[in-house]
């Protein structure tokens, strides 16, 4: 099975700060068909969870620019540019390479 | 607009079944791969399977003695049976579209006596 190993746990933000959560895979996310299909999720309290990224870095329609997604292989970063109240919640990285399809530990985003 | 609503009981009995039941407006399920994942107290997440637009199914290993996915394309609905349930499967129970990009609501599933 692929482990995908999100680090911190927890991140702590003020308003406006940028932080950055990593996902690191056990093994590579790179398909043969070339597309890399890690994507990042947020759940925010009572709610579903949304796509906000998907294939490593593309945005998802609706979701704000100052969310980013880069990386490759087995080492991925999402990048919150400037964190507002509406981001608090817990962010999962997943992939969907390989046949088991598996999410990571999830990082909660709590207000500082 | 897709839209995505679980339905079935909060509570079921250890050994008994669990069914769930995923309506789907404004996209066929015909089309594209619809799956079910699932949200243990905390934070863990775990894909259990999807049903895709042919018909043909995945599931995740660890539940692959357990669980099927169905669906009725003249409903647009697509089911989650889980059998032999015991405490370890009480979880949110969410239905979402392949891409991830639109999922239900949830449904809460308790296993207990």
């Amino acid at each position: 099975d692929v482990v995908l190993t999100q680090t911190p746990p927890t991140l702590s933000a003020t308003i406006g700060q940028s932080v950055s959560i990593s996902c690191r895979s056990s093994q590579s996310l790179l398909d043969s068909d070339g597309d890399t299909y890690l994507n990042w999720l947020l759940q925010r309290p009572g709610q579903s969870p949304q796509l906000l990224i998907y294939s490593v870095s593309n945005l998802e329609s609706g979701v704000p620019n100052r969310f980013s997604g880069s990386g490759s292989e087995t080492d991925f970063t999402l990048k919150i540019s400037g964190v507002e109240a509406e981001d608090l919640g817990v962010y999962y990285c997943m992939q969907a390479t390989h046949a088991l399809w598996t999410f990571g530990g999830g990082t909660k985003l709590e207000l500082k | 607009e897709v839209q995505l609503q679980e339905s079935g009981p909060g509570l079921v009995k250890p050994s008994q079944s669990l069914s769930l039941t995923c309506s789907v407006t404004g996209y066929s399920i015909t089309s594209n791969y619809w799956g079910w994942i699932r949200k243990f107290p905390g934070n863990k997440m775990e894909w259990m399977g999807y049903i895709s637009y042919s018909g043909s199914t995945s599931y995740n290993p660890s539940l692959k003695s357990r669980i099927s996915i169905t669906r009725d394309t003249s409903k647009n609905q697509f089911f989650l049976q889980l059998n032999s349930v015991t405490t370890e499967d009480t979880a949110t129970y969410y239905c979402a579209r392949g891409s991830f990009d639109y999922w239900g609501q949830g449904v809460m599933v308790t296993v207990s006596s």
